[in-house]
């Protein structure tokens, strides 16, 4: 199995909602991804978990907030969102680290009403 | 007037032709340099990398060049096909100049469209 699945594929939220987006790999993975998609725009680095333990926070706002419940599952809670949140959420993931080939999953398109 | 951003470079070829697409890189410690395809509703794919210790890759009709010296980076397509419409993302891999931290940076990316 060589792929990322995300889920949901879509989600329409009001600022005041709380969602989450999940994110699972079985290719033994221990390095995990969230990524953020402007329309147009290239992905932006949010968070980076390595061996399930957050490596890296992009200085992203706390209304998002990632967990790593096990090496296969990475969600993004969400809370309080702005309507200029609304993007494509990537999650990728690669063998132990940034060195290694990153594969991404199809991504959830976000709308933040 | 249009906002600075909001359209994608685009390359427009021919079915059957060659596709040349450049990236420009800006940190001279990334050591890793991938190039991604991402097709509409898509998340990125995976086409080709390269390391910095070699300037030419060669795949499957693709080919990446390296150039250490200028910090430029090109996706070479041979005999393009309407499949290969898509946006095209190269990304450095590299420790950042400001966090010392391994991260992998995309690059704004190009349109690529071919015409049947």
């Amino acid at each position: 199995d060589t792929e990322v699945t995300q889920t949901p594929k879509h989600l329409v939220m009001g600022m005041t909602n709380k969602k989450s987006l999940k994110c699972e790999q079985h290719m033994g993975h221990r390095a995990m991804y969230w990524y953020k998609q402007k329309a147009k725009k290239p992905p932006e680095l949010m968070f980076v978990y390595s061996y399930e333990k957050l490596s890296i926070n992009e200085s992203v706002p706390s209304r998002f907030s990632p967990e790593c419940p096990n090496s296969s599952l990475l969600n993004l809670h969400l809370h309080a969102l702005q309507p200029e949140d609304s993007a494509l959420y990537l999650c990728a993931s690669s063998q132990e680290s940034s060195w290694d080939e990153q594969f991404f999953g199809p991504g959830t398109r976000l709308t933040v009403l | 007037g249009e906002s600075v951003g909001l359209h994608l470079p685009t390359l427009s070829v021919q079915e059957g032709d060659n596709s040349i697409i450049n990236c420009a890189y800006s940190n001279s410690a990334s050591d890793y340099f991938i190039w991604y395809k991402q097709e509409s509703g898509k998340g990125p794919q995976f086409i080709i990398d390269i390391r910095s210790n070699m300037d030419k890759r060669q795949g499957q009709r693709v080919t990446v060049l390296l150039n250490k010296t200028v910090k430029h980076l090109s996706l070479q397509i041979a005999a393009t096909q309407p499949g290969d419409s898509a946006v095209y993302f190269c990304a450095e891999n590299g420790e950042g100049v400001d966090t010392g931290r391994r991260a992998l940076t995309f690059g704004s990316g190009t349109r690529l469209q071919v015409q049947p």
